[in-house]
């Protein structure tokens, strides 16, 4: 079945420092989400990607979807304590469910 | 505008006991999901209701897992008898479709502990 794989698990980084977080799909994906959670709170979701290519900001995050549709990356610029939290991506196949990977988890040092 | 509500937040129980989850979605939205989220990992996806019908439930274990979402609007998961390998937060979430964009709004999740 159709695999969702996220890497780093872990990042720990010094406030202001930049982080990005990698998503890789066994299989093509119509979209791509990213959401985020926070310690001991449930997801929140930021931004759906749809397009080969697409790119889309959000203040300091930037999100990716790669040209064939397979990969995507989301990168925060300066890091704040506020980032600290868990990232998830999940992918949205040829079966239409939607798939998590397991997150990256953020820890930034004041 | 109110969230997803869920209720329990917390539930502790022994193994072999039965514990029924509620879930209240946000008013409109017609796609109602559950998820099982173990700890260090991502939600899986359970269940997945269109109004009252079912859309996916291909990794529900019914054998002891059952969910319905009577008159397309409050859910409810179940789970008989409880084994061990069942703690984990279980997230619901509803979700809204908007020029072809899809949002899944999750709600505070309920912690299951099973001893």
């Amino acid at each position: 079945g159709q695999q969702v794989m996220q890497i780093p698990q872990y990042q720990h980084v010094q406030e202001g420092e930049d982080f990005t977080t990698y998503c890789n799909s066994s299989t093509t994906l119509s979209n791509i989400q990213w959401y985020k959670q926070r310690p001991g709170g449930h997801p929140v979701f930021l931004i759906q990607l749809v397009k080969s290519g697409e790119v889309k900001k959000q203040k300091r995050l930037t999100f990716q979807f790669g040209e064939a549709k397979k990969n995507s990356s989301l990168h925060i610029t300066a890091t704040q304590t506020t980032d600290v939290g868990t990232y998830f991506c999940a992918g949205r196949g040829g079966s239409e469910k939607l798939v998590f990977g397991k997150g990256t988890k953020l820890t930034v040092n004041p | 505008e109110a969230g997803v509500a869920q209720s329990p937040r917390y539930k502790i129980i022994e193994k072999r006991q039965s514990v029924a989850f509620w879930c209240n979605p946000i008013s409109g939205h017609a796609t109602l999901y559950w998820y099982q989220q173990i700890l260090g990992q991502g939600p899986k996806l359970l269940i997945q209701f269109q109004n009252n019908g079912v859309v996916d439930d291909s990794q529900l274990p019914k054998d002891r897992f059952s969910a319905e979402r009577l008159k397309g609007v409050d859910s409810t998961l179940k789970i008989q008898p409880a084994k061990l390998e069942d703690s984990a937060v279980y997230l619901c979430a509803s979700s809204l479709v908007s020029g072809g964009l899809e949002t899944q709004y999750f709600g505070p999740g309920t912690r299951l502990l099973v001893l």
